[in-house]
């Protein structure tokens, strides 16, 4: 089946900290893989997406890798600011038609 | 593009009252999804329309929720009678398939609360 699993919050990093946030993956074939992020009081936004192996998704300072080998694609950004926090979800879909979600990972930032 | 529209933003009713959400997708796309968010259950998906089909509804936690998609600017989910374990914040998204490489949209949300 298809499912995604990413680490537990919430997690608090002080300005200008190197953030990691982990997600694998289990699917069939070969899926796209997204994060998306939610501000309080809003819906899911697309942080950033790869559709292959080796692809690397980047946007606003934070990188992910899509490696098959691990099923993980880790979400990672070198300086986080205040204005990062949120609530990160990494998702998967097989099709395109239908997203898994992971449980969310809660980030706050602290000045 | 306004973005997928949701409405309320945000909806008080009392427990055994019927409940209407509404949801208007980005023009032009043809997947319109309806997802539901806790804290105890995370983001879970309730149904999804192709073309406004309903093409699958097993997230449907029972007969009091159904969805309709009558034309495709508009959909609606109807929670009836509805009761306090069904306060949550409902999502409505849309997405344009091409390829697996696309993303879907969400509106900002319809945060329900039954008392």
């Amino acid at each position: 089946g298809n499912s995604v699993t990413q680490m537990e919050g919430p997690v608090t990093l002080s300005e200008e900290a190197f953030l990691t946030i982990n997600c694998t993956y289990t699917a069939t074939g070969y899926p796209s893989l997204f994060w998306y992020v939610q501000y309080p009081g809003e819906g899911l936004q697309l942080l950033l997406k790869a559709t292959k192996a080796d692809d690397k998704g980047s946007n606003k300072g934070f990188e992910a890798t899509y490696r098959k080998e691990t099923t993980s694609f880790h979400l990672e950004k070198g300086s986080v600011q205040v204005s990062d926090s949120a609530v990160y979800f990494c998702a998967l879909t097989p099709t395109g038609n239908q997203f898994y979600f992971g449980t969310g990972t809660s980030l706050t930032v602290i000045p | 593009d306004a973005g997928v529209i949701q409405s309320p933003r945000h909806e008080v009713t009392e427990m055994g009252q019927e409940v209407t959400l509404r949801c208007k997708p980005i023009s032009g796309h043809d997947y319109l999804f309806w997802y539901r968010q806790t804290m105890m259950r995370g983001l879970e998906l309730l149904i999804y329309f192709n073309n406004n089909v309903p093409i699958d509804d097993s997230g449907m936690p029972e007969d009091r929720f159904s969805a309709k998609m009558p034309n495709a600017s508009f959909s609606t989910l109807k929670i009836q009678p509805s009761e306090p374990r069904d306060s949550a914040v409902y999502f409505c998204a849309s997405s344009f398939f091409r390829s697996s490489a696309d993303t879907q949209y969400f509106g900002p949300g319809t945060r329900l609360t039954v008392l």
